[in-house]
């Protein structure tokens, strides 16, 4: 079964960066995109980019460009998101989310999450 | 800052209907298909509906999608404890070229 398992709980002070991971099993790595979106406290979802897990090609949210990266390892079927300059605003918690053909293959949906990751940016 | 806009909260009691606006524009819902998430207190989201109206396998048929010009509405009839959560309506932007989330709803019941 479908398996997406992120790293733990980060901690740390503003202008840090903070790199996490999202190691995927259960599936054909190269064969699906992944997501990023992230969820601040009390907030709801906030897209932040894509990644095509077999060029590693990449999209971002206007909000974070210059600021994020997203990568991939396909020998560990692993995905990586790279946020720089933190401030508080980017306490959250990170969900990478596979990009799945929908059953009736009219779109795509985010069938698979991970569990999250909490970020937390405190002096 | 979400593009689709959300009612904050809706509530029922049990066995009532509850219904989820979601209010977009024709860069996203007027033009794309719109999926829901449910998330559970604590967990991550879950699939609820895709392409407007289409529930996953294992969904109770209790919940359904709808759409229509450039907005989305999410309806649980039947209510139960258990649908106690947040409900994240999204689609795909055109013009922002990425995904967008609705503000999410939290429903509770009484």
């Amino acid at each position: 079964q479908v398996h997406l398992v992120q790293s733990g709980a980060e901690v740390k002070k503003p202008g840090a960066s903070v790199k996490l991971s999202c190691k995927a099993s259960g599936y054909t790595f190269t064969n699906y995109y992944m997501h990023w979106v992230r969820q601040a406290p009390g907030q709801g979802l906030e897209w932040m980019g894509i990644i095509n897990s077999t060029g590693g090609s990449t999209s971002y949210a206007q909000k974070f460009r210059g600021r994020v990266t997203l990568t991939r390892d396909t020998s560990t079927s692993t995905v990586y998101l790279h946020l720089t300059s933190l401030t508080s605003e980017d306490t959250a918690v990170y969900y990478c989310a596979r990009w799945g053909v929908s059953a009736d293959s009219r779109g795509h949906d985010l069938d698979y999450w991970g569990q999250g990751t909490l970020v937390a940016v405190s002096s | 800052q979400s593009v689709l806009t959300q009612p904050p909260s809706a509530s029922g009691t049990p066995g009532q209907r509850v219904t989820i606006s979601c209010s977009g524009s024709r860069s996203n819902i007027g033009g794309n298909y719109v999926y829901w998430y449910q998330q559970l207190p604590g967990t991550a989201p879950k699939l609820l509906i895709y392409t407007n109206n289409q529930r996953p396998s294992g969904v109770p048929d209790r919940f359904s999608g709808s759409k229509s010009g450039t907005s989305a509405s999410l309806a649980i009839s039947g209510l139960r404890s258990e649908d106690e959560a947040d409900y994240h309506c999204a689609a795909w932007d055109d013009s922002l070229r990425g995904l967008v989330f609705g503000t999410g709803t939290k429903v509770t019941v009484l």
